[in-house]
């Protein structure tokens, strides 16, 4: 029972446009969400995240939007650049347990092309 | 800056075999966990630790157990190694209002 789930296991990006990493969830509990990164042989980092009583927020080149009505959120990297090329994966909590249960998703595998 | 420490990049053992894989942190965070990531199914708990001798089982629990005798370590214990637990393993640890911070992972082959 995948409780996050991005659906897209990879994704190619030529350099400098867009890429929009999504992610879905079916807990109505979760409502605070993050995105990590990882590259290969390293542990993943924190990229950003969000609360539910937001919509969107805002880091740099990374942005997160929260539709809490679609169980669904997407990270914009504008534009994206060839070091940007990692594993993302969403993960999503309910904030009452603090950071204690973390669901992660699945990963999406991004390519920046230069 | 935090540290997360994993006792080995990679470990090859054979079947049956008990491995011990560790983990030690020095920001004296309270919550520590195991997770492994493999292809296609993305990061998944295994335990978590939220004080010493404390823990609690997470999604995939059978064939692993835990042990935190002290605050900063962490360890997991492969009773019998199989195959099927050939994988990425991954610790990582939060304080009361953190997110994750991760060690480096240790890349487990069970032959």
């Amino acid at each position: 029972d995948q409780q996050v789930k991005q659906n897209s296991p990879s994704l190619s990006v030529q350099e400098g446009r867009i890429s929009i990493l999504n992610c879905d969830y079916t807990n109505s509990m979760f409502d605070y969400f993050l995105w990590y990164k990882k590259y290969p042989a390293e542990g993943p980092t924190f990229l950003i995240s969000i609360s539910s009583i937001k919509d969107k927020n805002e880091d740099g080149r990374f942005t997160v939007f929260l539709n809490k009505s679609a169980k669904h959120l997407s990270l914009h990297i504008v534009p994206s650049q060839p070091g940007d090329s990692a594993v993302y994966f969403c993960a999503a909590t309910p904030s009452y347990r603090g950071y204690q249960k973390v669901t992660f998703g699945t990963g999406t595998k991004l390519q920046v092309i230069p | 800056d935090v540290k997360v420490t994993q006792s080995s990049r990679y470990l090859v053992k054979r079947t049956g075999e008990k491995v011990f894989l560790e983990c030690v942190q020095d920001m004296d965070h309270e919550n520590m966990f195991w997770y492994r990531q493999d292809p296609g199914l993305g990061l998944r708990l295994i335990y978590f630790s939220y004080d010493v001798k404390m823990k609690e089982k997470g999604d995939i629990p059978e064939g692993y157990s835990v042990s935190r005798e002290k605050k900063e370590r962490f360890s997991l214990i492969l009773e019998s190694a199989s195959t099927n637990q050939t994988s990425m393993y991954l610790c990582a640890t939060t304080g009361a209002n953190t997110e994750a911070f991760f060690g480096q992972g240790t890349r487990l082959t069970v032959v």
